[in-house]
């Protein structure tokens, strides 16, 4: 059963912020949410991941909304090689980690 | 840190062969590891997990005798394919976790992942 549920995919112009949403109703209130991306034919690559708090690093931002069923990836300022398939993960525990579909995100010039 | 290299990154065999994919942690000791998979056009499948000294745990459906997982050092899993058939031709990927010292207890760092095409 996915835990997590994201749009298939989303495109966003060069330059701008990609917002990157995830639906997470049924996390528990000791689990992260997790965001890795893959670009194609690569091993994925973490990005970011919070608790309750909003979290920021030099890739990326993560919005948790406070009832933590959902949360934001942003990316402010795409560029080409940001495009990927981002991966929002709940952790079902300390160390397992289950992938969805994701979301292709395609940056555009 | 927290870097994660796999040997080889891609492999051709003939059917029947056995192949041996190695999953290093290059920068950080790693007390777990894990083992995925990824056919075309799909996500990541976790196949097993491998602790350090003990015996990988597989997920349902996944032929333990078939891929068989050694994790004998904290910075070194391997993942064999034994009697691969075209249908083992995969992407495959690994990750480690790391313990005390090494980037974030809790985060996953991935590998650049292997390919395989079993002819």
């Amino acid at each position: 059963d996915a835990k997590t549920t994201q749009p298939p995919s989303m495109d966003c112009a060069e330059g701008r912020a990609a917002n990157l949403p995830c639906n997470h109703s049924t996390i528990s209130g000791n689990e992260y949410v997790y965001w890795y991306r893959q670009i194609h034919s690569q091993g994925p690559q973490y990005i970011i991941h919070g608790l309750k708090n909003n979290e920021t690093n030099e890739m990326a931002s993560l919005i948790i909304t406070e009832d933590r069923k959902s949360s934001t990836l942003i990316l402010p300022h795409a560029t080409l090689r940001d495009t990927a398939v981002y991966y929002c993960i709940v952790r079902v525990n300390n160390n397992d980690m289950r992938f969805g579909a994701g979301t292709r995100l395609t940056v555009k010039p | 840190g927290a870097v994660v290299s796999q040997h080889p990154s891609w492999v051709i065999c003939k059917s029947g062969t056995s192949v041996k994919i190695e999953c290093r942690s290059l920068d950080f000791q790693a007390t777990t590891m894990f083992w995925y998979r990824q056919f075309p056009k799909q996500s990541l499948m976790l196949m097993a997990t491998s602790n350090e000294g003990s015996k990988a745990t597989y997920e349902q459906g996944v032929e333990k005798d078939k891929f068989l997982i050694n994790h004998a050092s904290l910075t070194l899993s391997t993942l064999t394919v034994t009697s691969a058939h075209p249908e083992d031709s995969s992407f495959y990927i690994c990750s480690a976790t790391p313990g005390a010292g090494g980037g974030s207890t809790d985060t996953q760092y991935f590998g650049p992942g292997t390919r395989l095409t079993v002819l």
